[in-house]
């Protein structure tokens, strides 16, 4: 069974600071991996989706990494602004076209 | 495309009551997913369809909950009797295949006193 972990579960930054946010899943045999974004309240926004033979894939200030074999993928955030504090979820699809969540990280920007 | 459309977006209910949630999905793609998030357990996917067929259901609690896709632009939820146990938010999602991304829509918050 897909386990997914994401760390750090919080963060508190200034803006303007470039970001990291990780990933980890135990079963590397994915079709792909999605990240979201939940803002509180509200439904979840795709962000990006990045194929399992894809290393990277980015969309603007965002740039996802994949690395299957180890069960790891980073979100990065550049030049952070106050509109990007949202809760931020990774979700690797298995196969049966089935997603497994983590638990997420929230992250806060101050101006 | 105004995107997933879940109703009614919240849903105050008093246990033992029936509760149907509702989705109309994207025309276009083949895949349902309903999901329910709480803060203990994040998001759990209960059951997806593919082509209004039940694929895999073994998120589903209990007996209690149902779903149903009778066409393309139409499924259902339902909880019968409700529990308070069942208050989250529950979420409708879409997608093709596996390569596919899946897109939510906005919940239905539902509350069981």
């Amino acid at each position: 069974k897909q386990e997914v972990t994401q760390i750090p579960a919080a963060l508190s930054v200034p803006e303007g600071e470039n970001l990291v946010l990780n990933c980890s899943f135990t079963d590397s045999a994915i079709y792909n991996l999605q990240w979201f974004r939940q803002d509180p309240g509200k439904g979840l926004t795709s962000l990006l989706l990045i194929q399992s033979s894809q290393r990277e894939q980015t969309s603007g200030r965002l740039n996802a990494s994949l690395d299957k074999s180890s069960g790891r993928s980073t979100l990065y955030i550049a030049a952070s602004q106050p509109g990007d504090s949202a809760t931020y979820l990774c979700a690797p699809r298995n196969a049966g076209n089935m997603l497994t969540f983590g638990g997420g990280t929230r992250l806060m920007v101050k101006p | 495309d105004a995107g997933v459309i879940q109703s009614p977006r919240h849903e105050v209910t008093e246990m033992g009551q029936e509760v149907t949630l509702r989705c109309k999905p994207i025309s276009g793609h083949n895949s349902l997913f309903w999901y329910r998030q709480t803060m203990m357990r994040g998001l759990e996917l209960l059951i997806y369809f593919n082509n209004n067929v039940p694929i895999d259901d073994s998120g589903m609690p209990e007996d209690r909950f149902s779903a149903k896709m009778p066409n393309a632009s139409f499924s259902t939820l339902k909880i019968q009797p409700s529990e308070p146990r069942d208050s989250a938010v529950y979420f409708c999602a879409q997608g093709g295949n596996s390569y596919n991304e899946q897109f939510f829509g906005p919940g239905t918050r539902l509350t069981v006193l």
